[in-house]
């Protein structure tokens, strides 16, 4: 089963444009991730955040994090048609020692040149 | 690259036919997972490896899935007797051991059953 709820399932904007996904997970977890992952092929793992911390910074990602709400959003700035893929969040279990990671259904981003 | 690496990249097969797919993941990497994505969904967890041990499997693992890494190195995941519903990417991933690293992913193994 999975554990995660991206939103929106899917998201169209203008090469430039800023693109904001949310996702959403149900139990207590050691850290988030963002993966991106284009048609065909495997996943791209993007950032990691630690339960602890509420915001962090990779280029043009923002990440943070809200462990009150169980809740996380990945910021692109700039889009550029590169960007077009889908976004998946995973989580760490608190207790899982590492594995394994549980993906929700992810945000399939199109950025229109 | 050295990269993980999956092979084949496409597998096409009759139902009831028996299957095997091998990941090469980076080199220093103690740990290996393997996945499964259908469209338009997520990756689900299969088994994962540390060195050679099979440490976890999901409750998605049924009795016609095995997987090994005989020496810590490669793994294969073999499927008996394929089904309709095995049709599916099979993702294969690998990662350092040490605290919680991001784990790097192969291109998978798109399985289609006929």
């Amino acid at each position: 089963s999975q554990q995660g709820e991206e939103d929106p399932q899917a998201l169209s904007i203008q090469e430039g444009e800023n693109a904001t996904m949310n996702c959403s997970y149900k139990t207590s977890i050691n850290n988030l991730q963002w993966y991106r992952q284009n048609s065909g092929r495997g996943l791209v793992h993007l950032i990691l955040i630690r339960s602890n911390e509420r915001e962090k910074h990779s280029g043009r990602l923002r990440v943070t994090l809200d462990t009150s709400k169980k809740s996380s959003s990945l910021l692109i700035t700039a889009s550029r048609a590169a960007d077009t893929a889908s976004y998946f969040c995973a989580t760490v279990h608190s207790s899982s020692g590492n594995t394994p990671l549980v993906f929700g259904k992810g945000t399939r981003l199109s950025v229109i040149a | 690259d050295t990269g993980v690496s999956q092979d084949p990249r496409h597998k096409i097969t009759k139902r009831g036919q028996n299957v095997t797919f091998r990941c090469d993941p980076i080199s220093e990497h103690n740990r290996l997972y393997w996945y499964r994505q259908t469209l338009g969904q997520g990756p689900e967890f299969l088994t994962y490896f540390q060195n050679e041990a099979q440490l976890e499997k999901s409750r998605l693992l049924s009795d016609r899935f095995s997987a090994e890494r005989p020496k810590g190195s490669f793994s294969t995941l073999e499927i008996q007797r394929t089904e309709q519903g095995d049709s599916a990417m099979y993702l294969c991933a690998s990662s350092l051991g040490q605290g919680f690293q991001p784990q790097h992913f192969g291109d998978g193994t798109r399985l289609s059953i006929l």
